[in-house]
């Protein structure tokens, strides 16, 4: 049981150049989300989806686009990077079963420079 | 939407001593506030939470008060120790078990907690 990985670590990016953010999970969690971090900002919600097939915005959307196209895999897409899309992204997943218990599971990050 | 603000942005206590972090929240309709630790270079992980009926919970040194009223949530750190060097995020979102995949998490800042040997 791996929980939540990200692909790559880290990658370096010049702007104009696109990119997808792999997110998986192998828990059967319903729910996933993509947050980027940045310094003195806290985590601020790019997309989510709540399930297969589906996709909402964040807080922060502009300039990336999401698909969920099975259960476990959550794909962030940079289509043209820009240097302010330089941060660290993290992936979570939350389970379905609400029984009150459930809160939500982060990858280790995704660490991405634009040029 | 909701704002959530934390203070202090960083913090440094001798070890042994407590450290309280505070955060307040804007959204009256909140009803869910996990704290996350975060070391340096690793994933944000889940220390506690506290849902909106009760007004204060513990953890062995970790404790979180909330009042509704005042719409403002602490984290306490007692005996604190190195490894509770970190930097502690709180969040808050309305937590809806009918919507339950449309929770949406507002983190606060962070505070950078440095724990004196």
């Amino acid at each position: 049981n791996a929980g939540v990985t990200q692909t790559p670590k880290f990658r370096v990016l010049k702007t104009g150049q696109s990119m997808t953010l792999l997110c998986a999970q192998d828990m059967n969690h319903e729910y996933m989300y993509w947050y980027r971090q940045d310094p003195g900002m806290g985590l601020r919600l790019i997309h989510y989806s709540v399930g297969e097939g589906t996709t909402a915005k964040g807080e922060v959307p502009d300039g990336y686009n999401v698909s969920r196209l099975k259960k476990q895999n959550f794909l962030l897409g940079l289509e043209s990077a820009a240097p302010s899309q330089t941060s660290v992204y993290f992936c979570a997943s939350l389970p379905s079963l609400a029984g009150g218990r459930e809160t939500q599971y982060f990858g280790p990050g995704t660490r991405l420079l634009v040029l | 939407g909701e704002n959530v603000e934390q203070h202090p942005s960083t913090l440094s206590v001798q070890e042994g001593d407590s450290a309280v972090i505070k955060c307040t929240y804007s959204d009256s309709a909140s009803n869910y506030f996990p704290w996350y630790k975060q070391e340096l270079g690793k994933r944000p992980q889940l220390i506690i939470d506290i849902r909106s009926n009760v007004g204060e919970k513990k953890d062995q040194r970790i404790a979180v008060t909330l009042n509704k009223t005042a719409k403002h949530f602490s984290l306490h750190i007692t005996e604190t120790q190195p490894e509770d060097s970190a930097v502690y995020f709180c969040a808050a979102s309305v937590r809806d078990i009918s919507n339950f995949g449309n929770e949406k998490l507002t983190f606060g800042t962070g505070t950078r907690l440095t724990i004196i040997p």
